[in-house]
């Protein structure tokens, strides 16, 4: 079965850069979320997407942005790097409106950002 | 407000022996809560759920665990540890998004 694809796996970057992380959803899932995983830490919820529109907005710094496209894969940037961002970044895609209970998230492999 | 902990941020165990990691929640809405599991350099990956229904949930890797409402409390559990079940497990409680617990590392010694 097809899975949730995050694009790069791995990304080196220095600071002050930009980075642009990118996220596949499982087909005919329309709603996309955004975490980060700092090193030993939990992940934190970021910012989601349900058809097309943000749907709720968590600790995403203002040097960070995200939409979803017409075809529902979503995209993160960053902008100004700091050695801070260095962490692991998950998408997960859902099938259905937010608050719904029943609808699963699917997390993909993460994307490991490391800023030197 | 949502919110988890998870009580114990290490919990080494022997192979075969039972496992419990603990988690509780806090929570003014319905409860939706999971447990996922994370190994080294990988993913989340879902354990199990508790939407509704029967408050015993089974998940994979012969882990269970039991939603008790009266004491806002969602334990994992195994009867016996194997050496493949280390790793990083993360209890959580969703409305709409994941709010995760900080997590605890299982550890399991032969």
């Amino acid at each position: 079965a097809a899975g949730v694809i995050q694009s790069p796996r791995h990304l080196i970057k220095e600071k002050r850069e930009t980075a642009t992380l990118k996220c596949y959803p499982i087909p005919r899932h329309d709603t996309v979320y955004w975490y980060q995983q700092g090193p030993g830490q939990d992940p934190q919820f970021l910012i989601s997407f349900y058809e097309k529109m943000q749907s709720d907005k968590g600790s995403i710094p203002d040097r960070f942005s995200a939409q979803q496209f017409s075809d529902y894969h979503s995209e993160l940037n960053m902008s100004s790097l700091e050695l801070g961002d260095s962490a692991l970044y998950f998408c997960a895609s859902a099938d259905g409106g937010i608050g719904v209970g029943d609808n699963e998230q699917f997390f993909g492999p993460g994307t490991r950002l490391t800023v030197l | 407000a949502q919110s988890v902990t998870q009580l114990d941020s290490q919990v080494p165990v022997f192979e075969e022996a039972p496992v419990e990691l603990r988690c509780n929640y806090s929570s003014s809405v319905s409860v939706y809560l999971f447990w996922y599991v994370q190994y080294p350099n990988q993913g989340l990956q879902l354990l199990l759920k508790y939407l509704s229904g029967s408050t015993l949930v089974k998940g994979i890797n012969g882990f269970e665990a039991e939603f008790k409402k009266s004491e806002t409390s969602f334990h994992l559990t195994k009867p016996s540890a194997h050496m493949s079940d280390a790793a990083e497990y993360f209890c959580a409680v969703r409305g709409g998004k994941l709010i995760f617990g900080q997590g605890t590392e299982l550890s399991v010694k032969p």
